[in-house]
């Protein structure tokens, strides 16, 4: 069976520096893998989406994820917080279904 | 281009009674899911639904049922609601040609309280 682990339920950043959200999956086949962000009421948006073309990603707002088979992990990376990033991040990984992490929230401090 | 749409945002019932909820698919789609997420945790998947047949189906009791309609919209069913069914209830749609790795779209949710 598919599944996700993000490692952090939290995490707080100040603006203008890194942002790092972890996230590693388990498949027995090569994975589509996603980050979705959920914004408080409002519908979960899709970030990027990984199909097994290129490894690096990039999506929206700035944000990219690294596909590393050997590591199992699929961390979504921006290099410059901004306050409109304060949100719920969820990994996902798709069988026929979306399988979602348990969410990192990522909270941005002035 | 109307995205995915849900009725009613929000819902409060009692225990024991049974609640219907409902989702129109973005435009140009056919196929629709429904997930349950628990406050603080991520969705989990129900069903899913294709030419309004349950296609696939998550670890849900038999209390939670759903349809689809010929217009592609569908309902989620839950009888005999339980405390532990409260819940955000969010529907995603997708082209099931695409699927496999394909994007699906998500309304606002459903917020279900069960006093």
């Amino acid at each position: 069976a598919q599944s996700v682990t993000q490692l952090d339920s939290h995490v707080s950043v100040s603006e203008g520096t890194p942002v790092l959200l972890r996230c590693n999956y388990s498949s027995s086949y090569s994975p589509s893998l996603f980050w979705y962000v959920q914004h408080p009421n409002k519908g979960l948006q899709l970030l990027l989406k990984y199909t097994s073309a290129a490894t690096l990603v990039k999506g929206i707002n700035g944000f990219e994820a690294e596909f590393k088979k050997s590591e199992t992990s699929f961390h979504l990376t921006k290099p410059s917080a901004h306050m409109s990033d304060a949100a719920e991040y969820f990994c996902v990984v798709s069988d026929a279904e979306l399988i979602f992490g348990a969410g990192t929230r990522l909270a941005v401090h002035p | 281009d109307a995205g995915v749409t849900q009725s009613p945002t929000h819902l409060i019932k009692t225990r024991g009674q049974q609640v219907t909820l409902r989702c129109s698919p973005k435009s140009g789609h056919d196929t629709v899911s429904w997930y349950q997420q628990a406050l603080g945790q991520g969705p989990q998947f129900i069903f899913q639904y294709y030419e309004e047949e349950e296609r696939q189906r998550g670890n849900f009791p038999d209390r939670f049922s759903g349809h689809q309609f010929p217009n592609y919209s569908s309902e989620l069913n839950v009888n005999a609601l339980l405390l532990g069914d409260s819940a955000l209830y969010l529907c995603a749609s997708t082209l099931t040609r695409d699927s496999g790795g394909s994007e699906q779209f998500f309304g606002p949710g459903t917020r279900l309280t069960v006093l």
